[in-house]
């Protein structure tokens, strides 16, 4: 099973809006990471939180993590058509296993 | 760009044939991994291998084998191939020893389309 778990699976929203997407996982971590996915395209990084951070900005991004309800969210402020992509956090699972979820996909509309 | 190469970008064969898929890391990261990605599984760790030597396995078959060269390069074999080997194949690198202490770099992957 996956280690992280994101939510929704999908999201439509207008463009300008705000776009969260949440991400559960099993086991403690160490750090969590997100990745954008362009369709067909390799993922590319977004943000890296340890987990003795509870917030992470970059840009139009914001990333929480909740250690006690082993949660984490990405939330994209001001959304834009080239934001639209699929969205992955990643966690270590078991001995030394970067796992990704299976992914939100964000749609922007025009 | 994310400096990771992947070669051949399509490949389509024929089942029970063997392919081989190639990747260059980004110049200075010496840790190389292998997903898969299909529509019903998911993005599905493979292996990684540091400085050469495996350091982490995924749900890999034994169909399958990867290796890291010492020029760093990796390879991932497929053999004996099914129609459900059909799917995108990501290599990816870092600095790091362990997959969740620093970024990964993904490559744009190999489409591999199995008939």
């Amino acid at each position: 099973s996956q280690q992280g778990e994101e939510d929704p699976q999908a999201l439509s929203i207008q463009e300008g809006e705000n776009a969260t997407m949440n991400c559960s996982y099993k086991t403690s971590i160490n750090n969590l990471q997100w990745y954008r996915q362009n369709s067909g395209r390799g993922l590319v990084h977004l943000i890296l939180i340890r987990s003795n951070e509870r917030e992470k900005h970059s840009g139009r991004l914001r990333v929480t993590l909740d250690t006690s309800k082993k949660s984490s969210s990405l939330l994209i402020t001001a959304s834009r058509a080239a934001d639209t992509a699929s969205y992955f956090c990643a966690t270590i699972q078991g001995a030394q296993k970067l796992v990704f979820g299976q992914g939100t996909r964000l749609t922007i509309n025009p | 760009d994310s400096g990771v190469t992947q070669t051949p970008k399509h490949l389509i064969t024929a089942t029970g044939q063997r392919v081989t898929l190639r990747c260059s890391p980004r110049s200075g990261d010496l840790s190389v991994y292998w997903y898969q990605q299909s529509l019903d599984q998911g993005l599905q760790f493979l292996i990684q291998y540091y400085n050469g030597e495996e350091r982490a396995k995924g749900n890999i078959l034994e169909r399958f084998s990867a290796q890291q060269f010492p020029d760093l390069h990796s390879e991932l074999n497929l053999s004996s191939l099914e129609l459900g080997d059909s799917a995108l194949y990501f290599c990816a690198s870092s600095v790091a020893t362990t997959g969740g202490n620093s970024p990964l770099h993904f490559g744009n992957g190999t489409r591999l389309t199995v008939t």
